[in-house]
């Protein structure tokens, strides 16, 4: 079983504060890595990925990998109440199956 | 226009009954998925169709049966109902096969089945 793995929190941050994320695989063979963001009812929704090692910035949000060490992790700057959600790791192995997901990390943002 | 659609989003039923869930998405994707969240939040993969064949089919049991009509459509089918079914039913869809390109899945809103 090709896992990866995320602490599942609750990971609580005040308002303005940088939230981060952290995300381990087990697979040497994943390429690409996902984070989805999934709001309390509601489906989970794409918001970054990354396949370089290296960092990769999108406006607030920054997705961090290395290889090596088969590690991604996600930082939210200037985090806001409305980031308060389940953020879902997920790698792709690149063997033509779907993604794998994490069991998600609980992220508050209290005001 | 909603693109990827499921229905119905919440369903209650007995253990023992057979149900179904039907998605459909208007987005043009060659691939389509089942996954199933437990009330932990875990999203684990169930099935996969790529231009309506069947490319994934994990650890299932049997009672589960998906069925594509065509590359738009992804029906599941779930005969004798147990307690342990109780989850939300997630569809999604992607273009190409999870390549090296966004890798975007494109959920459905969930269906939310209580089993009884």
């Amino acid at each position: 079983q090709k896992e990866v793995e995320q602490n599942s929190g609750p990971l609580s941050v005040p308002e303005g504060a940088i939230a981060s994320l952290n995300c381990t695989y087990s697979d040497r063979g994943s390429q690409s890595f996902f984070w989805y963001r999934q709001y309390s009812g509601k489906s989970p929704e794409l918001i970054m990925f990354i396949y370089s090692n290296g960092d990769k910035e999108d406006g607030r949000f920054t997705a961090q990998l290395n290889k090596a060490s088969q590690y991604v992790s996600l930082l939210i700057r200037d985090s806001q109440p409305s980031d308060s959600a389940t953020y879902l790791c997920a790698a792709d192995p690149n063997s033509g199956y779907a993604l794998n997901f994490g069991k998600g990390t609980s992220l508050l943002v209290t005001p | 226009d909603t693109a990827v659609s499921q229905t119905p989003k919440y369903l209650v039923t007995q253990m023992g009954n057979d149900k179904s869930i039907k998605c459909e998405q208007n987005l043009g994707h060659d691939t389509m998925y089942w996954y199933k969240q437990d009330s932990k939040k875990f999203l684990k993969i169930m099935f996969s169709y790529n231009n309506k064949e069947l490319i994934i089919n994990e650890t299932v049991p049997n009672r589960f049966s998906p069925k594509s009509p065509d590359k738009a459509h992804l029906n599941l089918h779930i005969n004798s109902l147990e307690l342990g079914d109780s989850a939300v039913y997630f569809c999604a869809s992607s273009q190409e096969f999870l390549g090296l390109n966004t890798g975007e899945l494109f959920f459905g809103e969930g269906s939310r089945l209580t089993v009884l």
